[in-house]
């Protein structure tokens, strides 16, 4: 089983639709959450973190952390054709915090 | 600040031979992470140092790779002898010292493009 597991998509979208990307992670002692959008041929950016059960909002991103279910959302309001990335979900170790776990990334197609 | 630079962008080289990468942290940074990204594994943690010293390296493949920080400002990572399976994406990212058991953001280099013929 892999720490991380993302679908793979590609999930497609509508311009101006509400995308939402799903993860779960296998380490229920996990206690920091990222999500980053990688374009092609680029490297990971950092779109926002999340420590805690709940909700976490940054502008049109929306964080959603559920530790008993062990499984982080990510969801993009009002989707733009330049939200179209690969965005990975990263979990760290329980027992060494600093190691991360990618998924392999849901690849998303924002259509005009 | 000019974040995580990596030399060289793109390497193309053949089977056997040596092939080093460069990478440079954010200043002030405590932490700095060496990955590998292909289509079929996606990102791969193959090591990372804390000051300067490995903390884990059981990413590493295999003993043809090897990685050194001789200082807080570069980090190398080599590969010798080289084999086509390890073509792909090698990305440097840096993060700074975390104030919680958390763990912190890792940022990330521009990568090299390895191409092993």
């Amino acid at each position: 089983q892999k720490e991380v597991e993302q679908n793979s998509g590609p999930l497609s979208v509508p311009e101006g639709a509400i995308a939402s990307l799903n993860c779960t992670y296998s380490d229920r002692g996990s206690q920091s959450f990222f999500w980053y959008r990688q374009y092609s041929g680029k490297s990971p950016e950092l779109i926002m973190f999340i420590y805690s059960n709940g909700d976490k909002e940054d502008g049109r991103f929306t964080a959603q952390l559920n530790k008993a279910s062990q499984y982080v959302s990510l969801l993009i309001r009002d989707s733009q054709p330049s939200d179209s990335a690969t965005y990975l979900c990263a979990v760290n170790s329980l027992y060494n915090f600093n190691k991360f776990y990618f998924g392999s990334g849901t690849k998303l197609n924002v259509k005009p | 600040d000019a974040g995580v630079i990596q030399s060289p962008r793109h390497e193309v080289t053949e089977m056997g031979q040596e092939v080093t990468l460069r990478c440079k942290p954010i200043s002030g940074h405590d932490y700095l992470f060496w990955y590998r990204q292909t289509m079929m594994r996606g990102l791969e943690l193959l090591i990372y140092f804390n000051n300067n010293v490995p903390i884990d390296d059981s990413g590493m493949p295999e003993d043809r790779f090897s990685a050194k920080m001789p200082n807080a400002s570069f980090s190398t990572l080599k590969i010798q002898p080289s084999e086509p399976r390890d073509s792909a994406v090698y990305f440097c990212a840096s993060s700074p010292l975390s104030g919680t058991s958390g763990g912190e953001t890792q940022y990330f280099g521009p990568g090299t493009r390895l191409l092993v013929l």
